[in-house]
């Protein structure tokens, strides 16, 4: 299993402003992956993150509004660019399973609630 | 387009009585789906998965069926009970790989 820290907890930031949130993963893992889960909507893949490469995105969202650093195997930032109200929500970390039994389960950090006024 | 759906956003169930959570998927190239459960201010924590060469997954009181030819599974859990109240997520991936697609969710509520 995988212990996962995220920092902040929870924001309440201005519009136009900038927030980095961290994830501080117990064990070293090779992707680490950035979700968003908007109100009332599913968790959203954001992009994955593997150190030593750039962030690879999915379809609607962009390096430039949500910049991701993966400096080593137990670290990533996730960067919310320029923040408008429709970025409201919860960004939420996650790894792969870090074991040797490749089970396909993904660990969750505990999320960071986002509020742009 | 919503690959992954659970068309349930909520469900009341007794204490100690079933509760059956669905999901319906239309990439039929998913081949390993996941549960989660997620409490609030909580991350999503992971409950019980099944591969597309099962049909049937058991884990204690939690069991996940999966009907590929209508592109449907199905989380059992019995007997329900106060703590299992919270939203549930389904996910899917193909390919062996980590990228999962997840539902809208449902939220169980167990009364007692």
């Amino acid at each position: 299993s995988a212990v996962i820290s995220q920092k902040p907890s929870r924001d309440i930031c201005q519009r136009g402003t900038s927030l980095t949130i961290q994830c501080q993963v117990d064990s070293q893992v090779t992707m680490m992956f950035w979700y968003r889960q908007q109100p009332g909507q599913s968790l959203t893949l954001i992009a994955t993150a593997n150190q030593g490469s750039e962030a690879t995105y999915e379809s609607g969202f962009v390096i430039d509004k949500f910049p991701i650093s993966r400096p080593n195997l137990t670290f990533s930032t996730l960067t919310v660019s320029n923040m408008s109200p429709e970025d409201s929500s919860i960004y939420l970390c996650s790894v792969e399973d870090p074991g040797d039994a490749n089970t396909g389960e993904l660990f969750f950090g505990e999320g960071s609630r986002l509020t742009v006024l | 387009d919503q690959q992954v759906k659970q068309n349930s956003p909520s469900l009341s169930v007794q204490e100690g009585r079933i509760s059956i959570l669905n999901c319906d998927y239309t990439n039929s190239m998913f081949d390993y789906f996941l549960w989660y459960k997620k409490y609030p201010a909580e991350g999503p924590t992971f409950l019980i998965s099944i591969s597309s060469i099962k049909d049937k997954n058991e884990d204690g009181r939690f069991t996940v069926f999966l009907n590929k030819s209508a592109k449907h599974l199905s989380l059992h859990i019995v007997p329900s009970q106060p703590g299992d109240s919270a939203v549930y997520f389904c996910a899917a991936s193909d390919g062996g790989t980590y990228k999962y697609i997840f539902g809208t969710g449902t939220r169980l509520k167990v009364l007692a």
